[in-house]
């Protein structure tokens, strides 16, 4: 069975800094990982996904993520945050094996403070 | 380009009403359709997803039913609401390449809250 985590409910950063918003999956064969951005009361907003090929997958607003296979691991990042990245984070995870079902993480919600 | 949209965006019914969510696709054909429902707190729930026209697949047993009468517009109704039907509800479309590369774009959302 495929599954997300996302083990942070919440992160806090100082505006300039970077961050890391963590997510790991399980799935019986290849994953195709995806991070997505939602704002009060707004649907979710594609960032970025991972298919296959270069590890460091760069996305929208300046986000990147880094697939780490033997970790399990899709973690999202930006090397300087903004307080307008001040969101609710959602990692998802399809496995190749299983059709067309996107199992998403419960949620970080990112706090960028001035 | 492709645009997403959902109506109404927000609705205040009581127990035991009948409930009719629309979303609707532009821009592109033959997509693949899905109604999420995100609960208080975060987490989304797939309701169900469409490959097609009158095709539609049913992840969670409930209180609801979907339907897909024409390529690009989806339908989430149910007969008569439950207090625990309330909640964020998303509609979302892919293009539905196969081998599941292909990403989901999400609406606006309906906020759904039943007394």
């Amino acid at each position: 069975a495929q599954s997300v985590a996302q083990p942070e409910d919440q992160v806090n950063v100082a505006e300039g800094n970077p961050l890391t918003v963590k997510c790991t999956y399980s799935v019986s064969g290849n994953p195709y990982l995806f991070w997505y951005v939602q704002y009060p009361n707004r649907g979710l907003q594609f960032l970025l996904k991972y298919i296959t090929g270069d590890n460091l997958v760069k996305g929208s607003y300046g986000f990147e993520a880094e697939f780490n296979k033997s970790q399990t691991s899709f973690h999202l990042k930006k090397p300087s945050a903004l307080v307008s990245d001040s969101a609710l984070y959602f990692c998802a995870v399809r496995d190749d094996q299983a059709g067309t079902a996107l199992i998403f993480g419960k949620g970080t919600t990112l706090s960028v403070s001035s | 380009s492709q645009t997403i949209h959902q109506w109404p965006a927000t609705l205040v019914q009581p127990v035991g009403s009948p409930l009719s969510l629309e979303c609707t696709v532009e821009g592109t054909s033959n997509p693949n359709l899905y109604w999420y429902r995100q609960a208080a707190g975060r987490g989304l729930q797939l309701l169900f997803y469409s490959v097609g026209i009158g095709q539609i697949s049913s992840e969670v047993p409930q209180n609801l039913s979907a339907s897909r009468p024409q390529d690009r517009q989806f339908i989430l109704s149910s007969k008569k609401l439950l207090l625990s039907d309330s909640g964020f509800y998303l509609c979302a479309w892919s293009l539905g390449r196969a081998g599941g590369t292909d990403t989901q774009y999400f609406g606006p959302g309906t906020r759904l809250t039943v007394l």
